[in-house]
């Protein structure tokens, strides 16, 4: 059972441009949403996350928006960086289970 | 350093034989978890304990075993690897009660079965 759906599989945009990457869950029950980058080589590493009570958090380039109705949430990256080119993971917390379901991830490739 | 260590960094073994991996938290959390990591990025959750006690334990054959000495230490034991457990298994602690953000990874074990 596939609880944490993540879209699209690949995105490559242009230096500047917006990307944005999507998930959606099923569970009610989650109550932390965060969003990890993998880079080659390395393990992932938390770059934002949100709660259910809030429908929007911003870091710098970085903003979750989130939509509880519709069980949505995604990840817009600014003026995107070839620096940002990296593996991207959303995942969901249930304190029940202590654990984080994560997300098949999107591989995000910025060009120059 | 406070950090997830996890020994050895890479394995290479023959189908059949035993392999164990080493994890340790030094960050003073009470949970901890083995993810497998496949060939797609797929990150799936094995086990995750706290306490030193079980509390998650995904369909995972039952060639694996996780085991713990106390709650800064989680290792995993693979008897009779199979060609499909190439991977890269990942561990992570963090705060049962903690903020959610301090689930931290480590750098991984990645395991080439031939």
């Amino acid at each position: 059972q596939q609880q944490v759906r993540q879209s699209p599989q690949s995105l490559t945009v242009w230096e500047g441009e917006t990307a944005i990457l999507n998930c959606s869950y099923e569970d009610s029950t989650f109550d932390y949403f965060p969003w990890y980058h993998q880079f080659p080589g390395e393990s992932p590493a938390l770059l934002i996350a949100i709660r259910p009570v809030s429908n929007k958090k911003e870091d710098g380039r970085f903003t979750i928006f989130f939509n509880k109705r519709e069980k949505k949430f995604s990840l817009h990256i600014a003026d995107s960086q070839p620096g940002d080119s990296a593996t991207y993971f959303c995942a969901a917390h249930n304190n029940a289970g202590a654990k984080l379901t994560f997300g098949g991830g999107t591989r995000l490739t910025v060009r120059p | 350093e406070t950090a997830v260590f996890q020994t050895p960094n890479y394995h290479v073994t023959q189908v059949g034989n035993e392999v164990s991996f080493n994890c340790k938290q030094t960050l003073g959390h009470d949970t901890m978890y083995w993810y497998k990591q496949d060939s797609k990025k797929l990150l799936k959750i094995m086990f995750s304990y706290n306490n030193k006690q079980l509390i998650v334990n995904e369909t995972v054959p039952r060639r694996f075993s996780p085991q713990s000495s106390d709650k800064a230490h989680l290792n995993l034991r693979i008897k009779s690897v199979e060609p499909e457990d190439s991977a890269v298994y990942l561990c992570a602690s963090s705060s049962w009660t903690g903020p959610n953000s301090d689930y931290t990874f480590g750098s991984g074990t990645r395991l080439l079965v031939i």
